[in-house]
């Protein structure tokens, strides 16, 4: 299996919806990352979970609910989003050695 | 506080030329690490190198070469003979050595988007 697997690859909702975006490492990290990229911005840190305790959450609206049940496994729960909340989203993993991060292929988010 | 700053918005090179991109941090910490990423249309980032601060040897990986200047607060990455797949955005990264964190706070750049044209 590759190192980050996000799914859905593509999703396309209506400001009505609730949806999750999935992520999941097979890495042995301890810490998980979402980020957003909106076109033409830089990367967005919105949450970090370490050890499966969440860390960090940067000014995120609360429209966006993240969930870490193991350290295997990062959810973002979406709901009654917004259009500019269009983006592709990220999950990374990382283990506690400055070796970086291993990233996953993103979701792109379309929000109708 | 760390930064890092990516002058060069978007790049537009014809096949085969060479093409550097800039890359200057800012930190307090005498222990740190640099990442290049690269990430294509398809959206996943990809790691292509990590340095750490007392390491100044430039790197050579193929077509890529790798420049840290500490003097000037600079980790530049060159293509050589570039080829229409390097098209992608690139950035440059840092993260502290001395983790006041419990996970690793990586502090990425805004970008590079380089158009390789054929």
């Amino acid at each position: 299996e590759t190192g980050v697997t996000q799914t859905p690859r593509h999703l396309v909702m209506g400001m009505t919806n609730k949806k999750s975006l999935k992520c999941e490492q097979h890495l042995g990290h301890n810490a998980m990352y979402w980020y957003k990229q909106s076109a033409k911005k830089p990367l967005e840190l919105m949450f970090v979970y370490s050890l499966e305790e969440r860390v960090e959450n940067n000014s995120v609206p609360s429209r966006f609910s993240p969930e870490c049940p193991n350290s295997s496994h990062l959810f973002l729960h979406l709901h009654t989003l917004q259009p500019e909340d269009s983006a592709l989203y990220l999950c990374a993993s990382s283990q506690d050695s400055n070796y970086g991060y291993t990233f996953g292929s993103g979701t792109r988010l379309t929000v109708v | 506080a760390q930064k890092v700053t990516q002058a060069q918005t978007e790049i537009s090179v014809v096949e085969k030329e060479d093409v550097t991109l800039d890359c200057v941090y800012e930190t307090r910490d005498t222990t740190y690490y640099l990442f290049w990423y690269k990430q294509p249309p398809s959206g996943e980032l990809v790691f292509l190198i990590r340095r750490n601060s007392f390491d100044e040897q430039n790197e050579i990986s193929g077509r890529y070469s790798w420049n840290f200047q500490k003097s000037t607060s600079s980790f530049n990455f060159t293509i050589t003979a570039s080829q229409v797949v390097d098209s992608a955005v690139y950035f440059c990264a840092l993260s502290e050595g001395r983790r006041k964190t419990s996970y690793d706070k990586v502090i990425f750049g805004p970008g590079t988007s380089l158009s390789v044209i054929p």
